[in-house]
């Protein structure tokens, strides 16, 4: 069964600190992997997209890691900022033209 | 411009009332999605257009009717609605040409739907 798996289910750190999220995934076949972030009550913002070949991409403060063998990501915040508070959600996309498998999501509070 | 316009943003309608959602986009997508999100979980997909055409329907019940008149619009006509209905309804488009599970979909800011 495809199935996307996040942990922490939810996180709290104070602003300037690093954290990282974890999503584990059984996908087959695999295409890529996604994470995204949403706001609350605001529709998904894409973070980064990484294929079974690639294993870090960064986008600002967000560097993603993918480890295909172990069917693992990560998604690392450098600097947090109040602003990072939001739900990180990653999401594989399967090979097979079909949808996209969802995570639930890690909910991130940055307090000051 | 990598936008995705949803209007209105907020709609609140009783379980007798017609409405619909309306999205756009100008990316020259040609696929688009409806996505239900309830507070707390994924968002679930429930329709696929592509090339302004239905290819997926993921057994939404028919009080949702959606419609996509050219290849920057997409509507969600809405009928009947239960009160369960209620949720975040959220548009996407995306590039084609190499399936569905391949392409980056860019998501409007949602309509919050309430049903009384």
């Amino acid at each position: 069964k495809n199935q996307v798996e996040q942990s922490p289910q939810s996180l709290i750190i104070l602003e300037g600190k690093n954290c990282t999220l974890q999503c584990n995934y059984t996908v087959s076949p695999f295409s890529n992997l996604r994470w995204y972030k949403q706001d609350t009550g605001r529709g998904p913002v894409s973070l980064t997209i990484m294929t079974f070949s690639e294993n870090t991409k960064s986008n600002g403060r967000y560097t993603a890691t993918l480890d295909a063998d172990t069917k693992q990501s990560s998604l690392h915040i450098t600097a947090s900022q109040l602003s990072d508070s939001a739900s990180y959600i990653c999401v594989v996309g399967a090979g097979n033209n079909r949808k996209l498998i969802w995570g639930l999501g890690t909910s991130l509070a940055v307090n000051p | 411009d990598t936008e995705v316009t949803q209007t209105p943003k907020h709609l609140v309608m009783g379980m007798t009332n017609k409405k619909s959602l309306k999205c756009e986009q100008h990316m020259g997508h040609r696929a688009m999605y409806w996505y239900k999100q309830k507070a707390k979980k994924p968002p679930e997909l429930m329709f696929v257009y592509s090339y302004e055409k239905l290819s997926i329907n993921e057994s939404v019940p028919s009080r949702f009717s959606p419609e996509c008149p050219n290849s920057s619009l997409l509507n969600l006509h809405l009928h009947a609605l239960q009160p369960e209905d209620s949720a975040l309804y959220l548009c996407a488009s995306s590039q084609l040409g190499q399936g569905l599970g391949k392409n980056i979909q860019y998501f409007g800011a949602g309509t919050r739907l309430s049903v009384l």
